[in-house]
């Protein structure tokens, strides 16, 4: 099971503001990092799969980059809004098998209004 | 297509007795994870398949833990004897290739009492 670390574990942010959190993993055998959002009583929704050292992928207000060779990627919030309160997941995949699609514990995101 | 379908959406058992929970995929996907959410370890991985055949099992917690998919059309998650423990939220995730974003389940809620 990979070892993925996510920081930090909880975030407050002001309505308006932005901000990024991270995700680390384990760089040798890399095939892909995924980030997910997962709102309170439902179930996680795939934001971005990225496999590209270097990726930079964008939907409206949030972008992912990711940085394969040191084992990193950063998720953005821009202009945060209250519906973007949830908890974010990230999960790197190496191809191979062995080591399945294993999430980190998350960013918990509260936006203030 | 209806999208990943779990059964039953709550179970409430006594402790020893058998559960099992269901899973039907998205038509076509050839990737199946099932996860538990737990406070301590936030959506833990506990098997997959791909194309029908167990990967990696070393999620699984103990010997009452089993999984089987006998067609690509379905899964089951069986506890046998299940402890109060055991109760969490159980998901089912299924994807299209190892770089393409799972989609999850609505759940299922076990609770053992």
């Amino acid at each position: 099971i990979l070892n993925v670390e996510q920081s930090p574990q909880s975030l407050h942010v002001q309505e308006g503001d932005s901000t990024n959190f991270t995700c680390s993993f384990p760089s040798s055998n890399f095939y892909a990092l995924h980030w997910y959002r997962w709102e309170t009583a439902k179930s996680p929704e795939a934001l971005f799969v990225m496999t590209l050292n270097g990726d930079e992928k964008k939907k409206g207000r949030i972008s992912a980059t990711l940085n394969t060779k040191e084992g990193y990627s950063y998720l953005y919030i821009k202009g945060s809004q209250p519906e973007d309160s949830a908890t974010y997941l990230c999960a790197p995949y190496s191809g191979g098998g062995a080591d399945g699609l294993t999430f980190g514990k998350g960013t918990h995101l509260i936006i203030q209004p | 297509d209806a999208g990943v379908i779990q059964s039953p959406r709550h179970e409430v058992t006594e402790m020893g007795q058998e559960v099992t929970l269901r899973c039907k995929p998205i038509s076509g996907h050839d990737y199946l994870f099932w996860y538990r959410q737990t406070m301590m370890r936030g959506l833990e991985l506990l098997i997959y398949f791909n194309n029908n055949v167990p990967i990696d099992d070393s999620g699984m917690p103990e010997d009452r833990f089993s999984a089987k998919m006998p067609n690509a059309s379905f899964s089951t998650l069986k506890i046998q004897p299940s402890e109060p423990r055991d109760s969490a939220v159980y998901f089912c995730a299924s994807s299209l290739g190892q770089s393409s974003e799972a989609f999850f389940g609505q759940g299922t809620r076990l609770t053992v009492v």
